[in-house]
């Protein structure tokens, strides 16, 4: 299986601050026939299911503010919210989804206000 | 409106069965390939299995610690998915996820999920 590590596991940003998850895998992600990462990131705040924010490591799913962004390609990856805002409180996890025999999710990065 | 509705889930003896119902609205749900997504209690999200639509041969595929146990079907006259779930044990307690794969083969539509707890 591929493993997905993400760093750090908990973080704390001032609000308006720009706030940086990363997620590594331990293979490639990158389909080299259509030049996609098949990583995907999502948010999910207590007491409510997963919510997709990212796809082919930075494409934004509709409806999902601009401030969310995503870059990185091959085994590393980030997610970036440019200024942080309360309603972003949340767990997220990145999952990639190249392997379809087996998908896999990091272990969660837990981002709160400073 | 697209819908995900899971039921079933309660409370199980290790070693007894379950099966979880998942009922789709608002989308061709037989074209959708669809999976199952558990977190147990405080944890992160484990990829349980995935049902392929049947016109892509409506195959399955399960995670390691679930092979063997666990079964996904689906009636697409029903728009329903299914999760059967036997030889429970302890670590299995988890709410469970019903979801679909976009396009993008992300997951993007979720359900509420539905609590299994495996206890004596």
């Amino acid at each position: 299986d591929i493993v997905m590590t993400q760093s750090p596991d908990s973080l704390a940003v001032s609000l308006g601050e720009r706030a940086t998850i990363n997620c590594k895998s331990s293979q490639s992600v990158l389909y080299s026939s259509n030049n996609k990462n098949y990583l995907a990131w999502y948010q999910q705040k207590p007491g409510q299911p997963p919510k997709l924010l990212i796809y082919w490591a930075s494409t934004r799913e509709s409806g999902v503010p601009d401030r969310f962004s995503g870059s990185g390609s091959g085994t590393d990856f980030t997610l970036t919210i440019s200024s942080l805002q309360a309603e972003d409180v949340a767990v997220y996890y990145c999952q990639q989804y190249y392997s379809t025999l087996s998908y896999t999710f990091g272990q969660g990065t837990k981002l709160e206000i400073k | 409106e697209v819908q995900l509705v899971e039921s079933g889930g309660g409370l199980v003896k290790p070693g007894g069965s379950l099966r979880l119902s998942c009922a789709a609205s608002g989308f061709t749900f037989s074209n959708a390939w669809m999976s199952w997504v558990r977190q147990a209690p405080g944890k992160g999200l484990e990829w349980v299995g995935r049902i392929k639509s049947k016109t892509d041969g409506g195959t399955t595929d399960y995670a390691a610690p679930v092979k063997g146990r666990f079964t996904i079907s689906r009636d697409d006259s029903k728009n329903t998915l299914y999760l059967q779930m036997n030889s429970l044990k302890t670590e299995d307690t988890a709410v469970y996820y019903c979801t679909t794969e976009s396009l993008s083969s992300a997951f993007d539509i979720w359900g509420q999920g539905t609590m299994v707890t495996v206890s004596s």
